[in-house]
């Protein structure tokens, strides 16, 4: 199945910079790729998501990018705020295959005011 | 409008003891999913519902775990005879299409096995 490695595990900044966090997946064929916010008791929330038709997707302060050559796709998020802080999980799926999503391990995000 | 909800949003149960978790999806959404999640880690996925078939259940850890959704809307997971590594939040997602995309999350089920 497919496997999802994610980085870095924990990401501190200021506020008002940006952050960054990445993720490989291992399987060729995974064509969706979603990100999730999850902030504490509570259930993950879609925050954007990218199918792999296209290789940049932006809305208001965040972004991500995906490289299908490399198997890799970022989130960014440009003038971080504290309300930003969060844990952040990617995932990837096979669409029109098996449905389910395999997730990153997280990244605890802390925008310092 | 309303998004996903899951009752309860905790349990505590005695190993051994039955569990019923509920989903109601968002109105109309076709796919449903459930994950389970360990603590510190990202969720996995259990099992998936297309209206009332369930197409994939392949991520059920044992035959202990049932899952069902009679109706093609409100699903219920139970687990059986519960053991103290059946401990996680339970999630519910739902989607409106028949592809797992845009999939909308609950807030979970904390079951604690004591």
């Amino acid at each position: 199945g497919e496997n999802v490695e994610q980085h870095p595990s924990t990401l501190s900044v200021q506020e008002g910079d940006s952050a960054v966090i990445k993720c490989t997946y291992s399987d060729s064929a995974s064509n969706y790729f979603p990100w999730y916010k999850q902030e504490l008791g509570k259930g993950p929330q879609l925050i954007i998501d990218i199918r792999s038709n296209v290789g940049e997707k932006k809305d208001q302060r965040i972004a991500v990018t995906l490289n299908k050559t490399a198997k890799h796709f970022s989130l960014h998020i440009t003038e971080t705020q504290p309300e930003d802080s969060a844990v952040y999980f990617c995932a990837a799926s096979f669409q029109t295959g098996a449905n389910n999503l395999f997730f990153g391990t997280g990244t605890r995000l802390t925008v310092i005011p | 409008g309303a998004g996903v909800s899951q009752s309860p949003r905790y349990k505590v149960a005695k190993r051994g003891q039955d569990v019923a978790l509920r989903c109601d999806p968002i109105s109309g959404h076709v796919s449903l999913f459930w994950y389970q999640q360990a603590l510190g880690q990202g969720p996995e996925f259990l099992t998936y519902f297309q209206n009332e078939a369930q197409l994939d259940k392949s991520g059920l850890p044992s035959d202990r775990f049932f899952a069902e959704r009679p109706e093609g809307s409100v699903s219920t997971l139970k687990i059986q005879r519960t053991q103290q590594e059946d401990s996680a939040v339970y999630l519910c997602a739902s989607s409106v299409g028949q592809s797992g995309y845009e999939q909308y999350f609950g807030p979970g089920t904390r079951l604690t096995v004591t």
